[in-house]
C-alpha cells in the first residue's frame, strides 16, 4: 500500500525568502507524485507531477519539486515567496490508474509581508 | 473547456432533509472521484466511478450517503437525511483514463454544504 507524509502541517515564510514543504512517500511499486494547491475557499489545482521521467520537475508559478528515490522524498520548493502563495499545499501518490490517488494531510502555507 | 462544474456552490438545510449535489465532469474523462473535506479529519475520498460504474464506495460514511452516475457527463451524490454532522465541502474530481497511474485529477470548485 502506499502512503504519503507531509512533515509539517503548517511553514510560515517571509516574502521574498525561499519555501520547503516537505513530503515523504511510501509504495512498493514506482509511484506518480504531485503537488496540489488549494487557496482559500477554492478547489484544487494542480502544481506540478512526476512520472518516472525527470527527476527534478517544475510547475506553475516557480514552484518546482525533486524526486530522491534514496530519500522516498518529493519536497516542494520555490527560490522567492510571493504573498499570493499562502494557501494549502497537498502532497499526493499513485501508483496505478485503477487505485485512487492518496493525499497527505496538507501543509499550510503562510506567507508574511 | 469548462473544467470539472459543480452544483450548487452552497446549500444550508436543516438537519433531516435530504440534499443532492450534482457534478459534470470534463468531457472524454473516465473517472469520477468524490470527496469531503472537513478540517477535522482533511480531504477523504467517498467513492469513485470508472467508466460510470462505482468501483470503490468504502469511504461512504454510512447508508444516509448514495451516490450515482447515469451516465459519463452526469454524477449525483446524495444524502438522505441530512445530519450536522455533514457539514462539510464537497469536491468532485474527474480524471482523463482509468489505467495509466499519471493521469491527475482535476478538480471542481467544490459545494459547500451547512446542516443546521
Amino acid at each position: 500500500a502506499q502512503s504519503v507524509t507531509q512533515l509539517d502541517s503548517h511553514v510560515s515564510v517571509s516574502e521574498g525568502t525561499p519555501v520547503l514543504l516537505r513530503c515523504n512517500y511510501s509504495s512498493s511499486y514506482s509511484p506518480s507524485l504531485f503537488w496540489y494547491v488549494q487557496h482559500p475557499n477554492k478547489g484544487l489545482q494542480l502544481l506540478l507531477k512526476y512520472t518516472s521521467a525527470a527527476t527534478l520537475v517544475k510547475g506553475i508559478n516557480g514552484f518546482e519539486a525533486e524526486f530522491k528515490k534514496s530519500e522516498t522524498s518529493f519536497h516542494l520548493t520555490k527560490p522567492s515567496a510571493h504573498m499570493s502563495d499562502a494557501a494549502e499545499y497537498f502532497c499526493v501518490v499513485s501508483v496505478s490508474g485503477n487505485t485512487p490517488l492518496v493525499f497527505g494531510k496538507g501543509t499550510r502555507l503562510s506567507v508574511i509581508a | 473547456d469548462a473544467g470539472v462544474i459543480q452544483s450548487p456552490r452552497h446549500e444550508v438545510t436543516e438537519m433531516g432533509q435530504e440534499v443532492t449535489l450534482r457534478c459534470k465532469p470534463i468531457s472524454g474523462h473516465n473517472s469520477l472521484f468524490w470527496y469531503r473535506q472537513t478540517m477535522m479529519r482533511g480531504l477523504e475520498l467517498l467513492i469513485y466511478f470508472n467508466n460510470n460504474v462505482p468501483i470503490d464506495d468504502s469511504g461512504m460514511p454510512e447508508d444516509r450517503f448514495s451516490a450515482k452516475m447515469p451516465n459519463a457527463s452526469f454524477s449525483t451524490l446524495k444524502i438522505q437525511p441530512s445530519e450536522p454532522r455533514d457539514s462539510a465541502v464537497y469536491f468532485c474530481a474527474s480524471s482523463p483514463t482509468v489505467l495509466r497511474s499519471y493521469n491527475e485529477q482535476f478538480f471542481g470548485p467544490g459545494t459547500r454544504l451547512t446542516v443546521l
